[in-house]
């Protein structure tokens, strides 16, 4: 069964550091999708980033960057120049397909403070 | 603005009453879905829905009774809930197998 594993229950970074949340994951499909999901504290979750399994180089957008490391099964999440709103809950998960569409398991999450 | 909107954001309801949790995406997305997050759990699938068919049910309990009528709105019916149902609800849409956008859940209490 695939599972994705968060460690960092907890993290503090200061305000305009970089910051990597760590992400392992447990697979035996060829073809997989790992993303990375941010939840403030009023809920929502908001779609960050994704790299996909044959994707050959790291994902970026922004300030996030995947750390993608197949051979290690990790995807470690870089938040570069952290800001005060990045402070949130965030989400790694995995795509397992269902039919047509997608079944996402997540980690349980990291609780990222970002200190002024 | 996420384009998911759910509604009520917070409810609170006793064990014996009948409530609906109502989620529209304006993406243009086929699949709708219904997540639970309970305190320090992952978030767990409940429901799929593609082009308004049920494709998943994870073993949800019968309490529990999602609807689509149609690709832009998914309802779930709740009716004798139990105080360990108490989470926040999320609804997630995607276009296919692309990544899923979600609303911004509905907190739910049952006393």
């Amino acid at each position: 069964a695939q599972k994705i594993t968060q460690t960092q229950p907890g993290m503090f970074v200061q305000e305009k550091e970089a910051v990597t949340l760590d992400c392992t994951y447990d697979t035996s499909d060829q073809s997989y999708g790992l993303f990375w999901y941010k939840q403030p504290s009023s809920g929502e979750m908001i779609f960050l980033i994704y790299q996909g399994s044959y994707d050959e180089q790291n994902a970026t957008e922004g300030r996030y960057s995947l750390n993608f490391q197949k051979a290690r099964k990790s995807a470690n999440l870089v938040i570069s120049a952290s800001q005060l709103g990045d402070s949130a809950m965030y989400f790694c998960a995995m795509r397992e397909r269902l039919g047509a569409t997608n079944k996402l398991i997540f980690g349980t999450g990291t609780l990222l403070a970002v200190q002024p | 603005e996420t384009g998911v909107t759910q509604t009520p954001r917070h409810l609170v309801m006793g064990m014996t009453n009948k409530k609906s949790l109502k989620c529209e995406q304006h993406l243009g997305h086929n699949a709708m879905y219904w997540y639970k997050q309970s305190a320090k759990k992952p978030l767990e699938l409940m429901f799929v829905y593609n082009f308004k068919e049920q494709t998943e049910n994870n073993s949800v309990p019968s309490r529990f009774s999602p609807e689509c009528p149609n690709s832009s709105h998914l309802f779930l019916h709740l009716h004798t809930l139990q105080p360990e149902d108490s989470a926040l609800y999320l609804c997630a849409s995607s276009q296919s197998r692309n990544e899923q956008f979600f609303g911004p859940g509905t907190r739910l209490t049952v006393l």
